[in-house]
């Protein structure tokens, strides 16, 4: 079975600091894809990233960096600089492949992490 | 602007009563979901539909029943066998294949007293 483990429940910061959200997940499976996602006070879930399990580049986007490694099955989130804007809720997830590419839409959702950023 | 569109956003029933949430998305995507979200646990799988008439059981589809009969549309009936129905349910959408990203509504928030 799969595991998304989001050790970190709530993150505290104040505005213009870094902060790095960890992801650690668990699967027997060689082809997967893993995911972050933004829930804002509005409720609805902001696709951030996907990272399919054959590339371990890293990935920067503005003040948004992941780093991806296999040989700790870790998947983490850095927000560079972060902004009240940034106060949210962040899931990671992870879908394995069932079928032979059939198997869109299981994700395995972490708990979360609220992240509160403070001005 | 394409998007899914959830109603409504806040639901008070009745226990014993039979309640459905509304779900529909302009994105022509093939795909959609049903999820839960609980505090501290993270978003678990209701049920899923990758074609119309067609749907499958997710994580924890007991209490629950789906239909899929336009592509737009996939409402989520909550039954009264479902124990503890009292959740946010988020609806998402998303195109045909492995790994491609969820989009997801605003979520209905259900509250069963």
């Amino acid at each position: 079975a799969q595991k998304v483990t989001q050790a970190q429940t709530e993150i505290s910061v104040v505005e213009k600091e870094d902060v790095t959200l960890d992801c650690v997940y668990e699967t027997r499976d060689t082809t997967y894809y893993l995911f972050w996602y933004k829930q804002p006070p509005s409720g609805e879930l902001v696709f951030l990233i996907r990272r399919n399990s054959f590339d371990e580049q890293n990935e920067i986007s503005g003040r948004y960096s992941w780093n991806f490694q296999k040989s700790t099955s870790s998947f983490n989130f850095t927000i560079t600089a972060s902004q009240v804007v940034d106060s949210a809720v962040y899931f990671c997830a992870l879908i394995i492949d069932y079928a032979g590419g059939t198997s869109y839409g299981k994700l395995t959702f972490g708990q979360g992490t609220i992240l509160t950023v403070h001005p | 602007d394409g998007g899914i569109t959830q109603s409504p956003k806040y639901l008070f029933r009745k226990e014993g009563q039979n309640v459905t949430l509304s779900c529909e998305q302009n994105l022509n995507h093939d795909a959609m979901y049903w999820y839960r979200q609980d505090p501290g646990q993270g978003l678990r799988l209701i049920y899923y539909s990758q074609i119309v008439n067609d749907f499958q059981k997710g994580d924890i589809a007991e209490g629950y029943s789906v239909s899929r009969e336009k592509k737009e549309s996939f409402p989520l009936t909550v039954t009264s066998a479902q124990k503890n129905p009292t959740a946010f349910y988020l609806c998402a959408s998303s195109m045909a294949g492995f790994g491609s990203p969820l989009h997801f509504g605003n979520g209905t928030r259900l509250t069963v007293t």
